[in-house]
């Protein structure tokens, strides 16, 4: 079955990088583009990131271009998100998501992992 | 900055139907925005209910149907539960490998 494993959320200072990961299994992950979607506390879901199944087209929301880059392994069958220079504002659960082939909708999503930015 | 649109919240009485909506700040919402919506309980992940406008994901009990109502796409939750409680979300694609989350509904089952 479909399984996707984020990993790397923490406490993190004002400014400062923390890298994340999405670990899949259950299924080709070259095949599918995947994305990263966080919710602040007690907020709702923000999309932050895509990238297409060969890593070729990346894009990203406003309030992270320049500070945030998508990546992946698939070789290692893992998704990254490399976060640098974060706010308080970036203090959310994020979630990798599949996107659904042939579709620009979402199907499978991870537990979650928290980030949380401190001063 | 195109917001997309959703009823903050609502009821429905168990056994009820109800239709939450997604649209837009400004304009019209259509099939090539790709509608999409996911119910989230708290301290769970999102579930996904309905994809490309009015398609049901694996496993999701046919009284959740998805249209396009007028400028809006619709999420029509027919014979409520009382485990259908949750928050629902809405997402569309706006072109040029960006989508928009709707702020979510929070359905209440009374």
């Amino acid at each position: 079955q479909v399984q996707l494993v984020e990993s790397g959320g923490g406490v993190v200072q004002l400014g400062r990088s923390l890298r994340l990961s999405c670990a899949a299994s259950g299924f080709t992950f070259s095949s599918y583009g995947m994305h990263w979607v966080r919710q602040a506390p007690g907020k709702g879901l923000d999309w932050v990131a895509v990238i297409w199944s060969d890593g070729g087209e990346k894009y990203y929301a406003d309030s992270v271009k320049g500070r945030f880059a998508i990546s992946r392994d698939n070789s290692k069958n893992t998704l990254f998100l490399q976060m640098n220079s974060l706010r308080a504002e970036d203090t959310a659960v994020y979630y990798c998501a599949r996107r659904l082939i042939g579709t620009n909708c979402f199907d499978y999503w991870g537990q979650g992992t928290l980030v949380t930015v401190s001063s | 900055q195109t917001v997309v649109t959703q009823e903050p919240s609502f009821s429905v009485s168990p056994g009820g139907t109800v239709t939450l909506t997604c649209g837009l700040s400004s304009g019209s919402v259509s099939t090539s925005y790709y509608p999409s919506w996911y119910q989230q309980t708290p301290g769970r992940p999102p579930r996904t209910l309905i994809y490309t406008t009015n398609t049901r994901a694996s496993g999701v009990p046919d009284r959740f149907s998805g249209s396009i109502l007028g400028n809006k796409a619709a999420l029509t939750i027919t014979g409520a539960q009382a485990d259908d409680e949750s928050d629902y979300y809405c997402v569309l694609y706006m072109g040029s490998g960006s989508w928009v989350f709707g702020g979510g509904t929070k359905l209440t089952v009374l």
